[in-house]
């Protein structure tokens, strides 16, 4: 298996342009986790889908920032308008979620954003 | 919110030397997990303990869950330079499929 995929690997772009990170997780795997990580703050859960439904969104900065997950093998997660303040590595992750909280999570190489 | 503090957050040892990092929390977890992160890559995760108390190794890696399943530790013994990394705890709640992230140690073992 590939491992989870993203999309692209680097962006670089100007305050308040729009930025979409794609992510393609294992296939298999029924849940989906966007992540974003900077120095000040770590490691953070932005949402988590399980079977393509979003579960809780609680982690999402602000109405900027927008996740969809339309089918099972593709999700999104969009920034309009993108500010110097989301510069962040952005990791998605996929895990077979059998409802055990046991369950690994597959990490893939993450975007590394930078919004001048 | 920040449920997992990890120290130290940074640490420098000489190659063969021991360490502990600590993962320490006021919430109780139903699982805990540890991750080890190379640069520019992603975390893959390294060990899971569930049972208060449980210890787990892993060839020169030693984990801990505590008792009372709030805070846990990981101790390398004769550390080499293949251990550099940022080492990552992550605690599950329970309910969902939900981890929540520690604040991170950064290990550096100079050869």
């Amino acid at each position: 298996d590939a491992g989870v995929i993203q999309s692209p690997r680097h962006e670089v772009t100007e305050m308040g342009q729009e930025v979409t990170l794609r992510c393609k997780p294992i296939s298999g795997h029924n849940s989906l986790f966007w992540y974003r990580q900077t120095m000040m703050r770590g490691l953070e859960l932005l949402i988590y889908f399980n079977n393509n439904v979003p579960i809780d969104d609680s982690g999402m900065p602000e109405d900027r920032f927008s996740a969809k997950m339309p089918n099972a093998s593709f999700s999104t997660l969009k920034i309009q308008p993108s500010e110097p303040r989301d510069s962040a590595v952005y990791f998605c992750a996929s895990s077979y979620g059998t409802g055990e909280y046991t369950d690994t999570q597959y990490f893939g190489p993450g975007t590394r954003l930078t919004v001048l | 919110t920040q449920l997992l503090e990890q120290s130290p957050q940074f640490l420098s040892i000489q190659e063969g030397e021991n360490l502990t990092v600590y993962c320490n929390s006021s919430s109780v977890f139903s699982s805990l997990q540890w991750y080890r992160q190379e640069p520019g890559e992603g975390p893959v995760l390294l060990v899971t303990v569930v049972t208060g108390g449980e210890v787990k190794k892993l060839k020169r890696l030693t984990f801990q869950f505590g008792d009372a399943r709030k805070d846990s530790s990981l101790h390398i013994t004769a550390a080499q330079p293949g251990d550099t990394g940022l080492y990552l705890c992550a605690g599950a709640g329970f309910t969902g499929n939900q981890f929540y992230f520690g604040t991170g140690t950064s290990l550096t073992v100079i050869p």
